[in-house]
């Protein structure tokens, strides 16, 4: 079945901190992966996205992540996190896989930073 | 500017009074969809639609409707509310599922 894991819920960092949120899918056939972000009281918008090519992929806001096909992992980093990242972090994979017409989600990453 | 609108923002209704829920989308995207977001259960596809007059129901679609008369369009409709459709709403937009998707700025539903 397809699916995506975020397993963690919530995370607390301090402001200047290294980031990292996990995400691991389960996906039929070569996976379009992404990541977004939704700001309190906001719609999401896009962070960064990997079809192809290098698995290392830079996004917007400093972030970045790295795809590794071999764990079915797609995590996201930055390596300084501003108290303006505190957010709501979503993974998302979409694609061919058989009928497949839609994006399948993970939970959220509630992200809270310390000053 | 590129932007999917939906209106209203906020909304409170009672049981059973019919609402409808707009959104529109200026990039002439073929893929939309509604999405429904709960505390600790994500989001949640209600409907979508590959194109005009195409629409298919997403993980939710119950007590939902909607239609695709326009490309630019795709409203939300709640025949008989119920309070467990009280929820925080999203429509979104794509060219298709490998593309980034745009999604509005919510509609935050209360039905009492």
């Amino acid at each position: 079945a397809q699916s995506v894991t975020q397993p963690d819920i919530h995370i607390t960092v301090s402001e200047g901190a290294s980031l990292e949120l996990r995400c691991n899918y389960s996906y039929g056939a070569t996976p379009y992966l992404f990541w977004y972000v939704q700001s309190p009281g906001q719609g999401l918008q896009l962070l960064l996205k990997y079809f192809s090519g290098d698995t290392l992929v830079q996004g917007i806001k400093g972030f970045e992540a790295e795809f590794k096909r071999s764990q079915s992992s797609f995590n996201l980093r930055k390596p300084s996190v501003h108290w303006s990242d505190a957010a709501e972090y979503f993974c998302a994979v979409g694609g061919n896989a058989g009928n497949n017409r839609k994006l399948i989600w993970g939970l959220g990453t509630s992200l809270a930073v310390n000053p | 500017e590129a932007q999917v609108t939906q209106n209203p923002r906020y909304l409170i209704t009672v049981t059973g009074k019919k609402l409808t829920v707009t959104c529109s989308q200026n990039m002439n995207h073929e893929y939309m969809s509604w999405y429904r977001q709960d505390p600790g259960l994500g989001l949640r596809q209600i409907y979508y639609s590959m194109n005009v007059e195409v629409t298919d129901k997403g993980d939710v679609p119950e007590g939902y409707k909607v239609s695709r008369k326009e490309k630019r369009n795709f409203p939300l409709i709640l025949e008989s509310p119920s309070p467990n459709q009280t929820s925080l709403y999203f429509c979104a937009s794509c060219r298709g599922l490998n593309t980034e998707a745009f999604f509005g700025q919510g509609t935050r539903l209360t039905v009492v």
